[in-house]
């Protein structure tokens, strides 16, 4: 399986400020993407991130609030702008990797609480 | 509206017990997923299913593909606190990646 490391683990931010997340794969994949966890809930796609391209957003996420950066295929970008106490989740890398079909793994999730 | 429902989306049992966990949709998916998740970390890869009636076993764990790829279970034989986190079942529908989740079970296994 393919190894995600995410940065930082867990933040407690101040609402208006902007948390960028990292996340580093071990290998070189094609496909990576972004989705949020709210608290209690499942998970919701935010976006792919695209390399050497804009990323693409799902319904309900624009890339003012939620700008992706992917400037190469082990490495990506999420930054979370002018929180508020509603953008508290847990936001989670996944990359595509060995598996049958497109088999998705999962980094170990930013969690963040906005006060 | 759902795209993948799952159920239950909570479970208590004794030790020992079988249970079963169901994730429907009306759409078609091209591959199925299921995940278990521990609380503050990220969901863990149990089982990737692509072919309509395929039946993937993990120790005590059985995964079933529906014969039209609309439909999931996972069965838990014999459950051991151990078992005890959120069960999460995700669909592509189009060998896109872009992952679709049931909204989850949470299982607690009392001994």
């Amino acid at each position: 399986s393919a190894v995600i490391s995410q940065k930082p683990s867990r933040d407690i931010c101040q609402r208006g400020t902007s948390l960028t997340i990292q996340c580093q794969v071990d290998s070189q994949v094609t496909m990576m993407f972004w989705y949020r966890q709210q608290p209690g809930q499942s998970l919701t796609l935010i976006a792919t991130a695209n390399q050497g391209s804009e990323a693409t957003y799902e319904s309900g996420f624009v890339i003012d609030k939620f700008p992706i950066s992917r400037p190469n295929l082990t490495f990506s970008t999420l930054t979370v702008s002018n929180m508020s106490p509603e953008d508290s989740s847990i936001y989670l890398c996944s990359v595509e990797g060995p598996g049958v079909g497109n088999t998705i793994y999962f980094g170990e999730g930013s969690w963040l609480t906005v006060v | 509206t759902q795209l993948l429902e799952q159920s239950p989306q909570f479970l208590s049992i004794q030790e020992g017990e079988n249970l079963t966990v169901y994730c429907n949709s009306s759409s078609v998916f091209s591959s199925l997923q299921w995940y278990r998740q521990e609380p503050g970390e990220g969901p863990v890869l149990l089982v990737t299913v692509v072919t309509g009636g395929e039946v993937k076993k993990l120790k005590r764990l059985t995964f079933q593909f529906g014969d039209a790829r609309k439909d999931s279970s996972l069965h838990i034989t014999a459950a051991q606190t151990g078992d005890t986190g959120l069960y999460l079942c995700a669909g592509d529908r189009g060998n896109t990646g872009k992952l679709i989740f049931g909204q989850g079970t949470t299982l607690q296994v009392k001994p």
